[in-house]
């Protein structure tokens, strides 16, 4: 069964400075998502990850991904506050299981002025 | 281009009763997948529909269901509504084409609470 963990579940920034999201996977896959949540609102696509070595970035955002690793990471540049939210890491099944998506519990995010 | 479309957006019912709620997706989107999300339980699958066919399924009792409709719309139905079944229920949809990524676009939910 496919396990996704992200850590840190809970992270506290002060504007300007850097963090990194870690987001491990147990089984193989070739295709990972990062997600933005606001409070009481739905879910925005934030990244598409593909393959091996993958990096997008997006503004002060950049995520990659080691397929070899079963890791991704969703690198923070210089916070802002607009950046406050929960950040979600959703990998696909894959074969049988492809379109079903296994999401990590989520990174609560806070960036203070 | 019009987004995923979900109704109702908030639904409160007792326990024992039934409920159904809707999805329609993006235009030219053939896939719907439904999950469930719960302070405890965080985002869980439920399942997809893809042409009409349940295509894949979640680990949830069979009081969860769902169909899906030629012009790709979707409902699911949860009957004898439990406590625990309060949660915001989200719709995903994607195009499913092999050019695509195939990522998945949600809709804004529906926030259903069981009293």
């Amino acid at each position: 069964e496919l396990k996704v963990e992200q850590n840190p579940l809970f992270l506290s920034m002060q504007e300007g400075k850097n963090y990194t999201i870690y987001c491990n996977y147990s089984t193989t896959s070739d295709r990972l998502y990062w997600y933005r949540q606001d409070p009481g609102k739905s879910l925005e696509s934030l990244f598409v990850l593909l393959s091996n070595g993958a990096v997008k970035q997006e503004g002060r955002l950049m995520a990659s991904l080691d397929t070899k690793a079963r890791l991704s990471t969703l690198h923070i540049t210089a916070a802002v506050h607009d950046l406050s939210a929960t950040y979600f890491c959703a990998v696909d099944g894959g074969g049988t299981s492809y379109g079903k998506l296994t999401f990590g519990q989520g990174t609560i995010l806070t960036v203070h002025p | 281009k019009a987004g995923v479309t979900q109704t109702p957006r908030y639904l409160i019912k007792t326990r024992g009763q039934q409920v159904t709620l809707s999805c329609s997706p993006i235009s030219g989107h053939r896939s719907v997948s439904w999950y469930q999300q719960t302070p405890g339980q965080g985002l869980q699958f439920l399942f997809e529909y893809f042409s009409e066919t349940q295509r894949n399924k979640g680990n949830f009792p069979g009081r969860f269901s769902g169909r899906q409709f030629s012009n790709s719309r979707s409902e699911m139905n949860v009957s004898t509504l439990e406590l625990g079944d309060s949660a915001l229920y989200l719709c995903a949809s994607r195009r499913t084409s092999l050019s695509s990524y195939n990522e998945q676009f949600f809709g804004p939910g529906t926030r259903l609470t069981v009293l």
